[in-house]
């Protein structure tokens, strides 16, 4: 067990550039979440999968952010033409589908700042 | 909506101090309630959890009691150590068919030697 990867750990950028972040969670681990966190906030729910499936998009999610898990493995996490807005740390949780527990493992975070 | 109000820090104790945090939540359901801790430069662990009323929740020397009639999961821990120092996030997930958590805003703590 690896534990929840992310990749990159840290992310610069220019206003209107496009990028895309990486989350390899733990492998038997079906549920993927995204998380956004802000400076001296908690994190805040994104969207989360189900395998591959996509079952719920907060509406923190604009049209410029758009997520996918293609093979219900990893997931990558895209925004478009960045905003200086976006400036946060990006996280990624990955749970087995067990009701009674939802133990989210979380990952160490992409920093992103946009300049 | 679903919400968690923790208290706000920072708090700096000194070693061996009582340590509690605050945490009050917002729900329509009957919601599972969590602590994370997050140590510098360092993901969000679990810490612990409860998922029905009067659930214990206890790790590491911490616990946190679910109280249904006071909304409340506050966390405590007897006597503190240097390496307690971290980040603090009460959260929870409204129901059990929802998985997704909804976090406070964190509480910073700091132990002094």
């Amino acid at each position: 067990d690896t534990g929840v990867s992310q990749d990159p750990r840290h992310k610069i950028t220019k206003r209107g550039q496009n990028v895309t972040f990486r989350c390899d969670p733990i492998s038997e681990h079906n549920r993927l979440y995204w998380y956004r966190q802000t400076l001296g906030q908690g994190p805040e729910f994104l969207t989360y999968f189900q395998n591959e499936a996509q079952l719920e998009k907060s509406r923190l999610l604009s049209d410029r952010f758009s997520a996918e898990r293609p093979k219900g493995s990893f997931s990558t996490l895209e925004i478009q033409r960045t905003e200086q807005g976006d400036s946060a740390m990006y996280l990624c949780a990955s749970s087995l589908g067990d009701l009674a527990k939802n133990i989210q493992y979380f990952g160490a975070g992409t920093r992103l700042s946009v300049l | 909506g679903d919400s968690v109000t923790q208290m706000e820090g920072p708090v700096t104790l000194s070693e061996e101090a009582f340590l509690t945090i605050n945490c009050t939540y917002t729900a329509t359901g009957y919601p599972s309630l969590f602590w994370y801790v997050q140590y510098p430069g360092e993901g969000l662990q679990l810490l612990l959890k409860a998922t029905k009323a009067d659930d214990k929740g206890s790790n590491k020397g911490f616990e946190a009691t679910y109280r249904k009639e006071t909304t409340s999961f506050h966390l405590e821990k007897g006597s503190v150590q240097v390496s307690d120092s971290a980040v603090y996030f009460c959260a929870l997930s409204a129901t059990l068919n929802d998985y997704k958590l909804s976090f406070g805003a964190g509480t910073t703590v700091t132990v002094r030697a």
